[in-house]
């Protein structure tokens, strides 16, 4: 499975857009981009996903690079609840394949 | 509204106890995942199960075994519980990735099992 890189932190103005960046450059053509996150204490809840295209839902906005080899998800207005650890993680498209989880990104939404 | 339930939020064991954790979908997943997580090391796969009586290995399967008699249920089990178990344990089940499917994790709240 493609290797994922995520900045272990990164801290947003509330109400400003938090852009979360991750790398994966050894991505292959049938693997999928996962976003998740996880609120203290809580399971990891599912933000978005994507293949190809840019995507967006109620949640946030996923763009990925014409090569792939990038991605960033996009909370538009960050808020104080958005605070949590987000995890970037590719996964193959295949029967029975797990997802790996990385360490994430620990996002820090500021008053 | 789609769920996977564990069976206990808290539970505390002692060394050498039998430990069974439950888990409970209702989304008719194929897919289903025991994941433990401790501080500083992340999610970790312990194993999974993409069919009715399959399982499969994940990074971390020594110390457990896992059944899935039923399409719904997946349980984990500590045969002999030791306190390097202690830990948060995860279940999460999927469906297929396809045009009318996500293909995403859902998790439930968790197990946090303390073993004395």
């Amino acid at each position: 499975d493609a290797k994922t890189t995520q900045p272990p932190s990164m801290d947003c103005a509330e109400g400003r857009a938090a852009n979360l960046p991750c790398n994966h450059s050894t991505i292959s053509g049938n693997e999928y981009v996962y976003w998740y996150r996880q609120i203290h204490s809580q399971g990891p809840q599912y933000i978005i996903h994507g293949l190809k295209n840019n995507e967006t839902n109620e949640m946030a906005s996923l763009i990925i690079t014409e090569d792939r080899k990038s991605s960033t998800l996009i909370l538009p207005h960050a808020t104080l609840r958005d605070t949590a650890v987000y995890y970037c993680i590719v996964r193959p498209d295949n029967y029975g394949q797990n997802f790996v989880f990385g360490p994430g990104t620990r996002l820090s939404v500021l008053p | 509204d789609v769920k996977v339930t564990q069976s206990s939020r808290y539970l505390v064991k002692r060394t050498g106890e039998k430990v069974f954790l439950e888990c409970v979908q209702d989304m008719d997943h194929e897919n289903m995942f025991w994941y433990r997580q401790d501080p500083g090391l992340g999610l970790r796969l312990i194993y999974f199960s993409y069919d009715v009586k399959m399982k499969e290995k994940g990074d971390i399967p020594e110390g457990y075994s896992v059944s899935r008699e039923k399409k719904e249920r997946f349980s984990l089990i500590l045969e002999s519980a030791s306190t390097n178990q202690t830990s948060m344990y995860l279940c999460a089940s999927s469906s297929l990735p396809g045009p009318l499917k996500t293909g995403e994790l859902f998790f439930g709240e968790g197990s946090r099992l303390t073993v004395l």
